[in-house]
């Protein structure tokens, strides 16, 4: 069964420093990637999604993630966070075919912004 | 465009009784999904829906039915509450399952057991 790992569950960063936050997926096939971010008390909203062709995608607020096939790796970046970066980031997965493709999400990484 | 909406915000329910949360999405997507978010455990999905009419398990269905009359309603509903339900739940839609189109997501309903 595919999964998503997320090697964090909490990070705490001073403002202005860089960000990397991890993400690994098990399966073998086509895949398309996300980076949902839950900011505190709100829903999930959509930060960036890589489905092909340039492997270093750019999303919303300054945020990229860089899809390695030969790592199954879909790592986060922010060259220098903000305090209003401080929430909840979700990687996940989805696959082409088969009879049940759906958004597996990982486990999520909490990000705290010190001011 | 209100995107998805659901209703109730927070509901507290004592074991055994039931409930329905509502969504109901405006953008005319085919493709609804019901999770629940528990802490550090990020989102399992309960139920899903590709079009009016037809919905399928998800990871974690024990507990929970679905319908889908309409494109736009996916109700949840939760017939004998166990405190195991405690949760946040939130309905997205797509446009597309297979090729993974982005999810759209409402704002959650926080569901409490007692």
């Amino acid at each position: 069964a595919q999964s998503v790992s997320q090697h964090n569950h909490h990070v705490i960063l001073s403002e202005a420093a860089s960000l990397e936050l991890g993400c690994n997926y098990s399966y073998g096939g086509t895949v398309n990637l996300f980076w949902y971010v839950q900011y505190p008390g709100q829903h999930l909203q959509l930060l960036l999604k890589y489905f092909s062709g340039d492997p270093l995608v750019k999303g919303i607020k300054g945020f990229e993630a860089e899809f390695i096939k030969s790592k199954f790796s879909f790592n986060l970046r922010k060259p220098s966070v903000q305090w209003s970066d401080t929430a909840e980031y979700f990687c996940a997965v989805t696959s082409y075919g088969g009879s049940q493709g759906n958004l597996i999400f990982g486990k999520g990484t909490k990000l705290s912004v010190k001011p | 465009n209100a995107g998805v909406t659901q209703t109730p915000k927070f509901r507290i329910l004592k074991i055994g009784q039931s409930m329905t949360l509502q969504c109901t999405q405006d953008m005319n997507h085919n493709y609804m999904y019901w999770y629940r978010q528990d802490p550090g455990m990020g989102l399992k999905l309960i139920y899903y829906s590709v079009g009016a009419g037809i919905t399928d398990k998800g990871e974690v269905p024990n507990g929970y039915n679905v319908s889908r009359s309409t494109t736009e309603d996916f109700p949840l509903r939760l017939e004998l509450a166990a405190p195991s339900q405690t949760s946040v739940y939130f309905c997205a839609s797509s446009y597309s399952f297979q090729g993974g189109y982005e999810q759209y997501f409402g704002p959650g309903t926080r569901l409490t057991v007692t």
